[in-house]
């Protein structure tokens, strides 16, 4: 079965500061990958997500995710975060490895202060 | 095009009731899937299911049951509640097992068991 890691729990930042999550997966062969967002008190919702070709994946927002094959890894990135990011992030993972049900991390919980 | 519908949106029960709660998709959608989610625990698979008359069991299947009758509709019954399944639940789906489909999520399901 696949996992994913989520190595960050709880970050917090400063308005401004820079942002990377990490998340790792299980499976070597051919993945979907996913990160999603969920601000307070909503639903999930998808930031961005990775199937094939340019492994460096920009989504909403400014965030971006450098897929990394050779380390199983899917970075979140954003240069420059903002108070309206305050919110909890889940990378997930789909694909032929365990089943086409979606696999996600335990999350991390984000709070900028402004 | 409604997307992922769930019902209700709050619920209270007290320790031994069951409840239902409903989902259904209007996006033709093969394959459905239930989470709970619990603080610091991520999105748990509860049971999933890749097609009308088809269910499996996910991570976290006991004191739950589904069923999937159309393609439309995957309702999760809990039996016999206990507190331990007060959590936010989300149903979820994707179109089918090809690569490059994004998980679509209902706006979740507070339930309280006292």
């Amino acid at each position: 079965a696949q996992s994913v890691s989520q190595h960050n729990h709880h970050v917090i930042l400063s308005e401004a500061a820079s942002l990377e999550l990490g998340c790792n997966y299980s499976y070597g062969g051919t993945v979907n990958l996913f990160w999603y967002v969920q601000y307070p008190g909503q639903h999930l919702q998808l930031l961005l997500k990775y199937f094939s070709g340019d492994p460096l994946v920009k989504g909403i927002k400014g965030f971006e995710a450098e897929f990394i094959k050779s380390k199983f890894s899917f970075n979140l990135r954003k240069p420059s975060v903002q108070w309206s990011d305050t919110a909890e992030y889940f990378c997930a993972v789909n694909g032929p490895g365990g089943s086409y049900i979606p696999t996600f991390g335990r999350g991390t919980s984000l709070i900028v202060h402004p | 095009n409604a997307g992922v519908t769930q019902t209700p949106k709050f619920q209270v029960l007290k320790t031994g009731q069951s409840m239902t709660l409903q989902c259904a998709q209007d996006m033709n959608h093969e394959y459905m899937s239930w989470y709970r989610q619990d603080p610091g625990m991520g999105l748990r698979l509860i049971h999933y299911s890749v097609g009308a008359g088809i269910t499996d069991q996910g991570e976290v299947p006991n004191g739950y049951n589904v069923s999937r009758s159309t393609t439309e509709d995957f309702p999760l019954r809990l039996l016999s509640a206990a507190p331990s399944q007060t959590s936010v639940y989300f149903c979820a789906s994707t179109l089918d097992r090809d690569s490059g489909n994004t998980i679509y999520f209902g706006e979740g399901s507070w339930l309280t068991v006292v």
